[in-house]
């Protein structure tokens, strides 16, 4: 079945350093999302990606979709405290009314 | 009431209580899910109701039976759990639309503990 690999499981930064997370998936995807969960909460909806080579930003957040829609990236410029989370990206299965989701990367920014 | 609301937000139970979960969207969406949350572990679909249709993962076990009476609500009948399930288990919505954008909305969760 599609599998959705997401690295580093964890990352530590110092606050105003860069982080940079990587999402790679088994199949091509028709739309690639992103979410975040802050510790002790629950997943909330950042961003969808659709087109191939799409690149979207939020402030200092910046995603990517690839060329061949099978990897996605999202960078965050200059991390803040409030950046602490777990990212996770999601893309569709066999059926668009169901996301597998990446094991998330833990991010961590110390202050 | 905005957004997906769950109850309890914590429940203990022990191994041979029955027990249900419950879940309410107030965003008018016609999707519905419960997805579990371990530690360390991606985020598990267990089942959707979608369009009056239910899909389910097979490797949910049977203790775990879903209940979904109308496009709002959505229950997870839980029964002689294992103290392996505990987890937090979140509840989500989602529009369903023919292009395939699938946006999901959780709630806050249930923290179960099983003794």
């Amino acid at each position: 079945g599609q599998q959705v690999m997401q690295i580093p499981q964890y990352q530590h930064v110092q606050e105003g350093e860069d982080f940079t997370t990587y999402c790679n998936s088994s199949t091509t995807l028709s739309n690639i999302q992103w979410y975040k969960q802050r510790p002790g909460g629950h997943p909330v909806f950042l961003i969808q990606l659709v087109k191939s080579g799409e690149v979207k930003k939020q402030k200092r957040l910046t995603f990517q979709f690839g060329e061949a829609k099978k990897n996605s990236s999202l960078h965050i410029t200059a991390t803040q405290t409030t950046d602490v989370g777990t990212y996770f990206c999601a893309g569709p299965c066999w059926s668009a009314r169901q996301l597998t989701f990446g094991s998330g990367t833990q991010l961590t920014v110390l202050p | 009431e905005t957004g997906v609301t769950q109850t309890p937000r914590h429940l203990v139970m022990g191994m041979t209580n029955k027990k249900s979960l419950k879940c309410e969207q107030h965003l008018g969406h016609n999707a519905m899910y419960w997805y579990k949350q371990s530690a360390k572990k991606p985020l598990e679909l267990m089942f959707v109701y979608s369009l009056e249709e239910r899909v389910e993962n097979n490797s949910v076990p049977s203790r775990f039976s879903p209940e979904c009476p109308n496009s709002s609500h959505l229950f997870l009948h839980l029964h002689t759990l294992q103290p392996e399930d505990s987890a937090l288990y979140l509840c989500a919505s989602s529009q369903v639309t023919v292009s395939g954008a699938n946006v999901l909305t959780f709630g806050a969760g249930s923290r179960l503990t099983v003794l």
